[in-house]
Order: structure tokens, then C-alpha cells, then sequence
């Protein structure tokens, strides 16, 4: 069975800081890894995914995230976060691209000014 | 760009009636699915719809939900007679091979 983990329930950054949001992965044979964003009442909007290829793919809102097979992660990272990017985010794991996706717990980021 | 719509954004019906949530997917997607989050809790998947049939479902959809692809454009989760535990915030999602999930901005439903 697949399964997503998410360490950090909720993370504070400076508005221009850098951010990194941990996922965790566990399945068996190669996954097929989203990132998502939600804003609050609204719906889940994809910032970015991996199915093949290059490890660092590139997203949505300056958004980028790395698959390393070797520690089952697929970390979410922004060079500069905005206000604007305060949201809750899900890591998600699915068996093929168009299959069921399992998701993590979430991330909530609160970005001070 | 292309939506993927869901009606009614908020929905509150008494426990034990029946209730159908729209969706209309993107026009050129092949697959469907109905995610829930109660709140508070991760999203959570209920079921994935395939060439006018159920590919995948959950242990949570049991006998009380089902759904159907009525025209070739709507979508619809109904759940036959709703509990309490019912509410949560119901996700539509569609995608062709490649593009990752569309989701809609959920209907909101409240069971009292």
C-alpha cells in the first residue's frame, strides 16, 4: 500500500525567505509524486509532478520539487516565498498518473511580513 | 483554462436524505474522481471513473454512494442516505494520461 508523509504540520517563514516542505513516500515501485496547493475554502490546484526523467521538475509560482529515489522524498522548495503563497500543501503519491492518489497530512505555511 | 466545475458550492440536508453532487469535468478528460476532506483531516479518495465505469474505489464508498456519468458532461456522487460523518468538503477531480489531477473547489456538505 502506498503512504505519503509529511513531518511538518505547520511552518512559519519570512516573507523573501527560502522554503523547503518535506514529503516522504512509500511505495513499492516507481511513484508518481504530486505537489499540491490550497488555498483556504478553496479547491486543491497542482503545482507540479513527477513521472519520469529529470529528479527536479519544475512547477507552477516558482514552485520546483526533487524526487530522490535513494530517501523516498519529494521535497517542495521556493527560492523566495510571497504573502501571497500562504496556503495549506499536499504532497500525493499515486500508482500511475491517472490512478488513485493517496495524500499526506498537509503542510500549513504562514508567511510573516 | 479549463475548469473543472462543481455545483452546489455549499449543500446542507437533513441525516437520512439523499443528496447528488454535480461536477463537470474538463471536456476532454478520460478519468473522473471523487476525493472528500472532513475538516481538519487529509483528502481522502472515494472513487476513480473510467470509460463509463467504477475503475477503483475506497473502503469509505460503500453501498450508500454511487456514482454516474448521465450525458457525457456531468459527473454525479450520490449518497443514498446521509449520516452525520457525511460532511465534508467533496472534491471533483478529472485528467487524461500525463496531466496530473484538475480539481474542482468542492461542494461544502453539511448534515444536521
Amino acid at each position: 500500500a502506498q503512504s505519503v508523509t509529511q513531518p511538518d504540520i505547520h511552518i512559519t517563514v519570512s516573507e523573501g525567505a527560502s522554503l523547503e516542505l518535506r514529503c516522504n513516500y512509500s511505495y513499492g515501485a516507481t511513484p508518481y509524486l504530486f505537489w499540491y496547493v490550497q488555498s483556504p475554502g478553496q479547491g486543491l490546484q497542482l503545482l507540479l509532478k513527477y513521472f519520469s526523467g529529470d529528479t527536479l521538475v519544475q512547477g507552477i509560482k516558482g514552485f520546483e520539487a526533487e524526487f530522490k529515489r535513494s530517501q523516498s522524498s519529494f521535497n517542495l522548495r521556493k527560492p523566495s516565498v510571497h504573502w501571497s503563497d500562504a496556503a495549506e500543501y499536499f504532497c500525493a503519491v499515486g500508482e500511475y498518473d491517472a490512478g488513485k492518489s493517496t495524500f499526506g497530512d498537509g503542510t500549513t505555511l504562514t508567511v510573516k511580513p | 483554462e479549463p475548469e473543472v466545475t462543481q455545483t452546489p458550492s455549499h449543500q446542507v440536508t437533513q441525516m437520512g436524505q439523499e443528496v447528488i453532487l454535480r461536477c463537470v469535468p474538463i471536456s476532454n478528460h478520460l478519468y473522473f474522481y471523487w476525493y472528500r476532506q472532513i475538516l481538519g483531516q487529509k483528502v481522502e479518495f472515494l472513487v476513480s471513473f473510467y470509460n463509463n465505469e467504477i475503475s477503483e474505489k475506497s473502503e469509505i464508498f460503500d453501498d450508500q454512494f454511487s456514482v454516474e456519468r448521465p450525458d457525457g458532461s456531468n459527473f454525479t456522487l450520490k449518497i443514498r442516505s446521509t449520516k452525520l460523518e457525511d460532511s465534508a468538503m467533496y472534491f471533483c477531480a478529472s485528467s487524461i494520461v500525463g496531466s496530473g489531477y484538475t480539481f474542482g473547489s468542492g461542494t461544502r456538505l453539511t448534515v444536521v
